[in-house]
């Protein structure tokens, strides 16, 4: 099966610094690559998603990239906020298949 | 309803009880998945419906863990004999057609405490 991996597990950034998270997976037929947020307490919510046939995506502050030859892809969030502290999930599928992999997430802090 | 419901949202049980988890995903959603996240990890998959067909339990961890979802809309999470590494948030995900591409839409998830 599909092995996810997220680095780091802990971020710390000061507020209006820069925040890059990544994630490696394992198999090449994945093809969709979502991200979520979650809040203490709350649901994962989907922030920014790529598929394979992209190499970069961008929303506002947040951008994903995706390097399908290294199979690793990584989330970047310009000019944090203090909101935006929260654990970020990374998440590999296949389409067709009925899993989504998740990475182990990475709690980032935004200090003001 | 607005979105994937899940109760109840705080379960304390003593070790050896059994419990049910209920989720109510949103209207329509033809796949359903259960995870269970432990404290400071990542989902990790447990069951997947579509409709009312389990086509993955492969994540079940051990045989107390069983999944139904009868008539492809409610479905409940049950868990027998639980034990204390059964403690974690139980989430539920609902998704509008097979996960060919889409968002997984979560609800609140159930904490389960095991003393």
């Amino acid at each position: 099966g599909e092995n996810v991996e997220q680095h780091p597990s802990t971020l710390s950034v000061q507020e209006g610094d820069s925040a890059v998270i990544k994630c490696t997976y394992s198999d090449s037929a994945s093809n969709y690559f979502p991200w979520y947020k979650q809040e203490l307490g709350k649901r994962p919510q989907l922030i920014i998603d790529i598929r394979s046939n992209v190499g970069e995506k961008k929303d506002q502050r947040i951008a994903v990239t995706l390097n399908k030859t290294a199979k690793h892809f990584s989330l970047h969030i310009t000019e944090t906020q203090p909101e935006d502290s929260a654990v970020y999930f990374c998440a590999a599928i296949i389409y067709n298949f009925n899993k989504f992999y998740f990475g182990s997430g990475t709690k980032l802090n935004v200090k003001p | 309803g607005a979105g994937v419901s899940q109760s109840p949202r705080y379960k304390v049980a003593k070790r050896g009880q059994d419990v049910a988890l209920r989720c109510d995903p949103i209207s329509g959603h033809v796949s359903l998945f259960w995870y269970q996240q432990a404290l400071g990890q990542g989902p990790e998959f447990l069951t997947y419906f579509q409709n009312e067909a389990q086509l993955d339990k492969s994540g079940l961890p051990s045989d107390r863990f069983f999944a139904e979802r009868p008539e492809g809309s409610v479905s409940t999470l049950k868990i027998q004999r639980t034990q204390q590494e059964d403690s974690a948030v139980y989430l539920c995900a609902s998704l509008l057609s097979r996960p060919t591409s889409g968002e997984l839409f979560f609800g609140e998830g159930s904490r389960l405490t095991v003393l």
